[in-house]
This record gives C-alpha cells, structure tokens and sequence, in this order.
C-alpha cells in the first residue's frame, strides 16, 4: 500500500525566514504529486502539483516543490515566509487508483 | 456555486443516532471522493465515486457507513448508529476527470461531533 510521510509535524518560523517541509512516498512507479494548503478556517487549496516534465515546480504565492525520483521526495520550499503563510500543509500522491493519499500534514506557524 | 459544497457545516449528533452528510460537486466533475479527517492528522481516504459508480470503499470503517451518488453528482455519506470515534471532520472533493493528471477540489467539510 502506497503511503506519504510527512516529517515535521510542527514548524514555527519567523518572518522572513526559509521554509522547507518534507514529503516522502513508498511507491517506486510513476506518480503524481500534489502539496496543498489549508488557512485556518478554510477549506483545503492546491499549492502546486507535479505530473511529469521539470522537476522543479513552482506554486502559487511564492512556493515551490522539487520531485527526487531517486529519493521518493517531493520537498516544498519557500525562501522567505510571511505571517500570512501560517496554515496546514499536506503533501498528496496520485497513483494508479486515481485516489490522493494524504500524508498527516505539517503545521507552520509564522510569527510577524 | 463555484466549488464544493458540503453541508451541514457542523452537526452534532448523540450516541445511536443516524446522520446524512451532503456534498454538492462542482458541475460536471466526474471523480467524487468522501475523506474523514481525525484532529492532527490528514485526510483518510473513504470513498470514491466515478459518476454514479461507486468504484473504491475499501475506506469505510465499518458496515455503518454507507455512501451514495445516484444521479452522479450530489453524493450523500450515511452513518448509522453513530459512535463517539466517527466524530472528525468529512471532506468531500471532485475532479473533472476520472484520470491521474487531474487534481481535487475539496468542499470545508462537515464538521460531526458525537456526543
């Protein structure tokens, strides 16, 4: 069964700083990967998402994310966050199924 | 509506009692998926609809839960004889295709606390 692990579970930043978020996923075949986003009080938004071609994909509001193939991961990162960034963040994959697999989501807290 | 819609937002229910969850999808998505989300923890995988066909509820937790979407498009999740472990959250999301390129939209939820 495939599974999605996301590391840190909490993260508290401060303005400005860099942010990186681990996902890792059990499968070795092809997927599809998906970061998405929930604001306190809203319902959960794409970030950004992977399905072929460059590694490197960048997102909405300044994030992006890198595929490693050869290390299962698909890293977010932004280099300066804000306060407004504060919310949940949930790594997803797509595999055969068509049905996203979640991993238990990191959440950030930026103070100002 | 523009997205997903899930109601009622919130619902309390006692011990025993039956509840029926709504999930309006965008129209004309074709993929539905049902999700419950414990306190800390991401979304677990309930359910999948491809228009009216129930294709994947391996995710239900136990003969109490059933999901259903006749027409192939409101879907309604049933939970019978509720306990107090099905209070979570309940996330319903569509996608416009039945492919892996394609991502989901997710409604706020619906909010079951079982007293």
């Amino acid at each position: 069964a495939q599974s999605v692990s996301q590391h840190n579970h909490h993260v508290i930043l401060s303005e400005a700083a860099s942010l990186e978020l681990g996902c890792n996923y059990s499968y070795g075949g092809t997927v599809n990967l998906f970061w998405y986003v929930q604001y306190p009080g809203q319902h959960l938004q794409l970030l950004l998402k992977y399905f072929s071609g460059d590694p490197l994909v960048k997102g909405i509001k300044g994030f992006e994310a890198e595929f490693i193939k050869s290390k299962f991961s698909f890293n977010l990162r932004k280099p300066s966050v804000q306060w407004s960034d504060t919310a949940e963040y949930f790594c997803a994959v797509i595999l055969g199924s068509y049905i996203p697999t979640f991993g238990r989501g990191t959440s950030l807290i930026v103070h100002p | 509506g523009a997205g997903v819609s899930q109601s009622p937002r919130y619902k309390v229910a006692k011990r025993g009692q039956d509840v029926a969850l709504r999930c309006d999808p965008i129209s004309g998505h074709v993929s539905l998926f049902w999700y419950q989300q414990a306190l800390g923890q991401g979304p677990e995988f309930l359910t999948y609809f491809q228009n009216e066909a129930q294709l994947d509820k391996s995710g239900l937790p136990s003969d109490r839960f059933f999901a259903e979407r006749p027409e192939g498009s409101v879907s309604t999740l049933k939970i019978q004889r509720t306990q107090q472990e099905d209070s979570a959250v309940y996330l319903c999301a569509s996608s416009p295709r039945d492919s892996l390129n394609t991502e989901a939209f997710f409604g706020q939820g619906t909010r079951l606390t079982v007293v």
